[in-house]
């Protein structure tokens, strides 16, 4: 067990529709990487927060947003959703930006989002 | 650009054979060279990174890994397969330059043990 932890689990949600996932980060630890993983694929980086400010972005879209908390916690949010969001979620949070690359990114189990 | 391929999506083996999963990788420099591995509705586990140390990189569970410049290879081996070790396996690269929100993933290696 890392101590990522992240909710809801799994959700349903319709096309158009908005959604906030969320993930709760190892305790210490002050950034935080959302990943999308669709089905068969690796993730897919979408961005990372460190102490509550954006520090990189993939190839998402702007309705793709995020928001990082005093107490680093974390929030992805998806505006309009489109079939093709269906995806597993993941989260890892890490000690810091990861420009030390001894410094380990741990996992949460994942959303499981399905547009309908 | 960078790039992982991961040959193979799915890998049989019998309980105590060798397993072997195959990454190359795509970059002009030689880059950080991660392995996870996620069991089912789970998120990833690291197994074991090369960071321009060793090129034999030895992980938890058995696993070790030998990253070779000259073939731009980073597989994964185990001597002997555990049913345990039933899962998907992924290979990722970050470049020198970048932490992990410069991350690429491979599309994933998933494995099945025969008893």
């Amino acid at each position: 067990e890392t101590g990522v932890t992240q909710s809801p689990t799994h959700l349903i949600k319709t096309r158009g529709q908005q959604v906030t996932l969320r993930c709760s980060s190892q305790s210490g630890h002050n950034t935080v990487s959302w990943y999308q993983q669709a089905l068969g694929q690796g993730p897919q980086f979408i961005f990372q927060y460190y102490r509550e400010e954006e520090n990189g972005r993939g190839n998402f879209p702007p309705r793709f947003s995020g928001l990082q908390f005093p107490n680093y916690s974390s929030e992805l949010n998806v505006n309009a959703l489109e079939l093709d969001d269906s995806a597993l979620y993941l989260c890892a949070s890490s000690l810091d930006r990861g420009s030390s690359l001894n410094t380990e990114a741990f996992f949460g189990q994942g959303t499981r989002l399905t547009v309908v | 650009a960078q790039s992982v391929t991961q040959l193979g999506s799915h890998v049989s083996v019998s309980e105590g054979a060798l397993v072997l999963l195959r990454c190359n990788y795509s970059s002009s420099v030689p880059p950080y060279l991660f392995w996870y591995v996620q069991y089912p509705n789970q998120g990833l586990q690291l197994l074991l990174k090369y960071t321009s140390a060793a090129t034999l990189v030895k992980g938890i569970n058995g696993f070790e890994a030998e990253f070779k410049k000259s073939e731009t290879s980073f597989h994964l081996t185990k001597p002997s397969a555990h049913m345990s070790d039933a899962a998907e396996y992924f290979c990722a690269v970050i470049p020198i330059s970048g932490g992990y929100q410069k991350v690429t993933f491979g599309t994933g290696t998933k494995l099945q043990v025969i008893p």
